[in-house]
Order: structure tokens, then C-alpha cells, then sequence
């Protein structure tokens, strides 16, 4: 699996909008980039996953470049409900299952 | 709707003792199945995914092991639990098949504390 690169911790006002970068300059044609997040002792959410395109879904907007080695995770109006660890990973099917390879995550802290 | 189903949340066990751990889906059939663990301060490391009763592969040497003995269920286990097996264990699902796109659930996670 490609690895990606994430810093490891942004701050972010609440009501701003929280940009989360990740760099995946080894990706593949075929692997998607997938963002989760994890609230202390909790298990992983599934945020958003995207191919080529832009994505949005109701949580947040996923943003590739076009030469898909970076992408940013896009929290419109973040809450403080949404200080977590924020994973980008890249994945593909292999072997006979899909598998997802975490990193270390960006620890964002939402502050009032 | 899918839902998937761990337990026990929190356990403490002595060195030496047998673990065992249960997961279940409910709401879909021959799910791919996985069993994660995150150590203190650490990330997520795979441990065993199964594509089918009776099919598991196993990602990292260890003391560890694991079962489906059916469809919805995956049960991980150990013989004698070592004091570095404390941690965070999570089971994950994802649709059958293996396409890339397809999206993977976890489970809430069970604490693990070997004392």
C-alpha cells in the first residue's frame, strides 16, 4: 500500500473551516484515498473516499489534485465535536481483500 | 441497515491467560472481517482479515489468532496473553468482494489490559 504523509497535529477555530492535507506521492492508478477519524477510545469513522474526482457527503468534501499525489479533507464549519485524529490512507484490493494501512494521523483540535 | 457488534468493551487479564474476543455483523452477508489493534499512542495495525468461513490471513507474527467459525462472526483469541498483546482491538467490516471503492466499518473497540 502507498504510505502518506500527514502533519501531526493543526489547531482550528470553531466555525472555521479545517483544511487537512496529506501527501501521496507514491499512489497507485488504482487506489483510493480514504479519510477516517477516531475520537478518543472509539473505533475509526468513515469520513470520505475518493478516486480521481472531488467528493462531498454531508461530513466533509475531499479535495485531489490531479496528479493524485496529495489530497486536503475539508471541514467546512468545524465544531468542537470534531477534535479527533484525522487518518488518510490509500488502499487497494489485493490478495483477495482490501485492506487499509494507518498511519499516525493528524490530531486536530477544534478550539471555541 | 449494517451493524457490527464487539465485545466485551473493557477486560483485564492476568499474563498468562486466555483472551477470547467476538464480533459480529448483522445486515449483510459473506462481509470481508478484520481484526485491528492500536497500541498505547500508536496507530492501527492490521492483524488477520477473512474473506469466507474458515479464511483467515494473518498479517503479523504474534501470539494471537483468529476464527469465523460463521458467516457474521469473527473471534480473536489467545492462549496465553503477553503483557505487549494491551491494547485497543477493533473489528472491521467491509462488503463482499474486492473492490478498492468498497468502504470498511469498525466496530466501537474492546480495551484490553494485560496486568
Amino acid at each position: 500500500d502507498a504510505k502518506t504523509t500527514q502533519p501531526p497535529s493543526m489547531d482550528c477555530a470553531e466555525g472555521r473551516a479545517a483544511n487537512l492535507p496529506c501527501n501521496h506521492s507514491t499512489i497507485s492508478g488504482n487506489e483510493y484515498v480514504y479519510w477516517y477519524r477516531q475520537i478518543h477510545s472509539q473505533g475509526p469513522q468513515y469520513i470520505i473516499h475518493g478516486l480521481k474526482n472531488n467528493e462531498t457527503n454531508e461530513m466533509a468534501s475531499l479535495i485531489i489534485t490531479e496528479d493524485r499525489k496529495s489530497s486536503t479533507l475539508i471541514l467546512p464549519h468545524a465544531t468542537l465535536r470534531d477534535t479527533a485524529v484525522y487518518y488518510c490512507i490509500v488502499r487497494v484490493s489485493q490478495g483477495g481483500s482490501e485492506k487499509l494501512v494507518f498511519g499516525k494521523g493528524t490530531k486536530l483540535t477544534v478550539n471555541p | 441497515s449494517q451493524t457490527i457488534h464487539q465485545w466485551p468493551a473493557t477486560l483485564v487479564q492476568p499474563v498468562g491467560s486466555p483472551l477470547s474476543l467476538e464480533c459480529t455483523v448483522e445486515g449483510t452477508s459473506n462481509p470481508n472481517l478484520y481484526w485491528y489493534r492500536q497500541a498505547a499512542g500508536r496507530g492501527l495495525q492490521l492483524l488477520f482479515y477473512s474473506v469466507g468461513i474458515g479464511q483467515i490471513s494473518s498479517e503479523v507474527p504474534q501470539n494471537l489468532s483468529a476464527s469465523r467459525p460463521q458467516d457474521r462472526q469473527f473471534i480473536l483469541s489467545s492462549k496465553k496473553l503477553l503483557l505487549s498483546d494491551s491494547g485497543f482491538y477493533l473489528c472491521a467490516w467491509s462488503p463482499p468482494g474486492t473492490r478498492a471503492g468498497n468502504t470498511i466499518y469498525f466496530g466501537e473497540g474492546s480495551w484490553l489490559t494485560v496486568v
